[in-house]
């Protein structure tokens, strides 16, 4: 079973932002949240980690709930270009990785 | 330039053809792994390898081998294919440095897309 649970879907307008949620309420104390996005059969693509506080890269920001249960990706300035579809997963003594569905994420012109 | 290479991109076989399909990587990374991805089901993990010599089962490891003899290399085994491998397979690595240190980002392979027959 994932260690995450993500909406499956959503829609986001271009040139706002898009708020990706996640849950994570099994997370362990040394365990990193990792984000990666696959765009259309593409390998995963990296965007963006952290372990408590949040985390802003040149590609989006991460929100960690303070009780590290749940976290939110943000994309600034949604693009077309942003439209995949975006994993959460949880990541702590390096064995099993658990990916899940993942968010499919919809940018409307 | 830092990369995973699989090859090959695109495979068409038929059932019970032994195939290889092979994965490295040039970032020194002890940790490698390799998921197939299916319609609706998500990245699932097949393999994975902590370091040379060193490989353990992930979610869905029926009808796979792996091999750890290099570093940089991480080979995908099929013995017999069926139809129900079919599917776009990805190998990723990272490092490992044991517990989470924050450094473990996986790097993805293109992938390779597997019809069996």
């Amino acid at each position: 079973d994932a260690k995450t649970t993500q909406p499956p879907s959503m829609d986001c307008a271009e040139g706002r932002a898009a708020n990706l949620p996640c849950n994570h309420s099994t997370i362990s104390g040394n365990e990193y949240v990792y984000w990666y996005r696959q765009i259309h059969s593409q390998g995963p693509q990296y965007i963006i980690h952290g372990l408590k506080n949040n985390e802003t890269n040149e590609m989006a920001s991460l929100i960690i709930t303070e009780d590290r249960k749940s976290s939110t990706l943000i994309l600034p300035h949604a693009t077309l270009r942003d439209t995949a579809v975006y994993y959460c997963i949880v990541r702590g003594w390096v064995d099993k990785i658990i990916f899940g569905k993942g968010t499919r994420l919809h940018i409307l012109p | 330039e830092a990369q995973v290479t699989q090859n090959p991109r695109y495979l068409i076989t038929v059932t019970g053809k032994k195939l290889t399909v092979t994965c490295s990587q040039n970032m020194n990374h002890e940790y490698m792994s390799w998921y197939r991805q299916d319609p609706g089901l998500g990245l699932r993990q097949i393999y994975y390898s902590m370091n040379v010599e060193v490989t353990d089962k992930g979610d869905v490891p029926e009808g796979y081998k792996v091999s750890r003899k290099e570093k940089r290399n991480f080979p995908l085994i099929l013995e017999s294919p069926s139809p129900n491998q079919t599917s776009l397979y990805f190998c990723a690595s990272s490092l490992s440095t044991g517990w989470g240190t924050g450094k473990e980002t996986q790097y993805f392979g293109p992938g390779t897309r597997l019809l069996v027959l």
